[in-house]
């Protein structure tokens, strides 16, 4: 079945480091990706997404790309802050339909001043 | 604020117990969700509800049931706790129709302790 990997956790950057947060998928068919943010003590909330190969998504200096070549969608960030210390999950629309979304385990970011 | 409220927030269960978990959002979404959350396990699709008057099990469905109440309400219940059942609950809703533009919207989250 459809799956997705994440890089494990914790992600420990200073401030304005570059981030990259490593998420490949298996898949049928040409799934849409996305990145949900939750920051400690919420739920989760819509970061990008990208619906086809080559779109890239980008939301509060967030980006990511939608690599069909490689079956990735990595997130990046070019200077993060300590407002960005939250846990943050790669996802995808199952083939099943039913807008159901497969998540990844997700990556725990702390960003130290 | 419009979105998606969960209740309660914090609930401690005894084994064998039973309780409902509710939830209700005010956006007119076709579909919703439960979700558990583990530790290294990302989240785990329970049970959906892609319009009113419809559900259908997810990936662990096991040892829970679900009711559509109507449009605004999905509840969750768990008719003999376990402790394998102790996770953070989330729901979500989405339009139906248009995943791809709008996403799920997620409540804040039940967590759940079952001794």
């Amino acid at each position: 079945g459809d799956s997705v990997t994440q890089m494990e956790g914790p992600v420990t950057l200073s401030e304005e480091a570059f981030l990259t947060i490593n998420c490949t998928y298996t898949a049928t068919g040409y799934p849409s990706l996305f990145w949900y943010v939750q920051y400690p003590g919420e739920g989760l909330q819509l970061l990008l997404k990208a619906t086809k190969a080559d779109d890239k998504g980008s939301n509060k200096g967030f980006e990511a790309t939608y690599r069909k070549e490689t079956t990735s969608f990595h997130l990046e960030k070019g200077s993060v802050q300590v407002s960005d210390s939250a846990v943050y999950f790669c996802a995808l629309s199952d083939s099943g339909g039913y807008n159901k979304l497969i998540f990844g385990a997700g990556t725990r970011l702390a960003v130290h001043p | 604020n419009a979105g998606v409220t969960q209740t309660p927030k914090f609930q401690v269960l005894k084994t064998g117990q039973s309780m409902t978990l509710q939830c209700a959002q005010d956006m007119n979404h076709n579909s919703m969700y439960w979700y558990r959350q583990d530790p290294g396990m990302g989240l785990r699709l329970i049970y959906y509800s892609a319009s009113e008057g419809t559900t259908d099990k997810g990936e662990v469905p096991n040892g829970y049931n679900v009711s559509r109440l109507n449009k605004r309400e999905f509840s969750l219940r768990l008719e003999s706790a376990a402790p394998s059942q102790t996770s953070v609950y989330f729901c979500a809703s989405t339009p139906g129709q248009q995943l791809l533009l709008a996403g799920y919207t997620f409540g804040s989250g039940t967590r759940l302790t079952v001794v």
